[in-house]
């Protein structure tokens, strides 16, 4: 287990609808990062938040954003939902210091866009 | 971040040595290779990651080729529940932002 935690396991939304995720980062750590995963692909990077900042993001719309909060915990929120959205929605988290970054994810959000 | 290239899928019988092969010959000089696992509709699981000399952890070992061009990983005593994606990524330390998922190895540890 990686300590990371991610809510709801599972969430069905229909076209047009908002949805909030969540995720615990492991304790110690100050970086989560977000990636989509659709079906029989590898997960795919939104972005990453660090310091309760936005840095770096991956080619998707506006409508993707995030925030993390003082305890490093963070929102991913999806506006305008669209079909192509249902994927498995998953977390990472990361110390960010001179040995490294490694990335720890947590058990992801399935969510079913109908 | 550099490309890798790995087969599609690979069989290993349980008990037996899994040597996955990756290729990453664009790779930087300050970039690390990093190993994950997926086991299905679970989230990524970090295995290990390497510069250029072998490393070895509880999971698994990593064998980096003196040019760095390719590497292997080799779980030493494969059991049915190694059977995941495995995903070799190249990046630098302390890059930032993303890992870049490819296609991954699909290996099944058949009894």
């Amino acid at each position: 287990e990686t300590g990371v935690t991610q809510s709801p396991t599972h969430l069905i939304k229909t076209r047009g609808q908002q949805v909030t995720l969540r995720c615990s980062s492991q304790s110690g750590h100050n970086t989560v990062s977000w990636y989509q995963q659709a079906l029989g692909q590898g997960p795919q990077f939104i972005f990453q938040y660090y310091r309760e900042e936005e840095n770096g993001r991956g080619n998707f719309p506006p409508r993707f954003s995030g925030l993390q909060f003082p305890n490093y915990s963070s929102e991913l929120n999806v506006n305008a939902l669209e079909l192509d959205d249902s994927a498995l929605y998953l977390c990472a988290s990361s110390l960010v210091n001179v040995a490294g970054d490694t990335q720890y994810f947590g058990p992801g959000t399935r969510l079913t866009v109908l | 971040d550099a490309k890798t290239t790995q087969p599609t899928s690979m069989d290993c019988a349980e008990g037996r040595a899994a040597n996955l092969p990756c290729n990453h010959s664009t790779i930087s000089g300050n970039e690390y290779v990093y190993w994950y696992r997926q086991i299905h509709s679970q989230g990524p699981q970090y295995i290990i990651h390497g510069l250029k000399n072998n490393e070895t952890n509880e999971m698994a070992s990593l064998i980096i080729t003196e040019d760095r061009k390719s590497s292997t990983l080799i779980l030493p005593h494969a059991t049915l529940r190694d059977t995941a994606v495995y995903y070799c990524i190249v990046r630098a330390l302390n890059a930032g932002n993303m890992l870049t998922f490819g296609g991954g190895t699909r290996l099944m540890v058949k009894p």
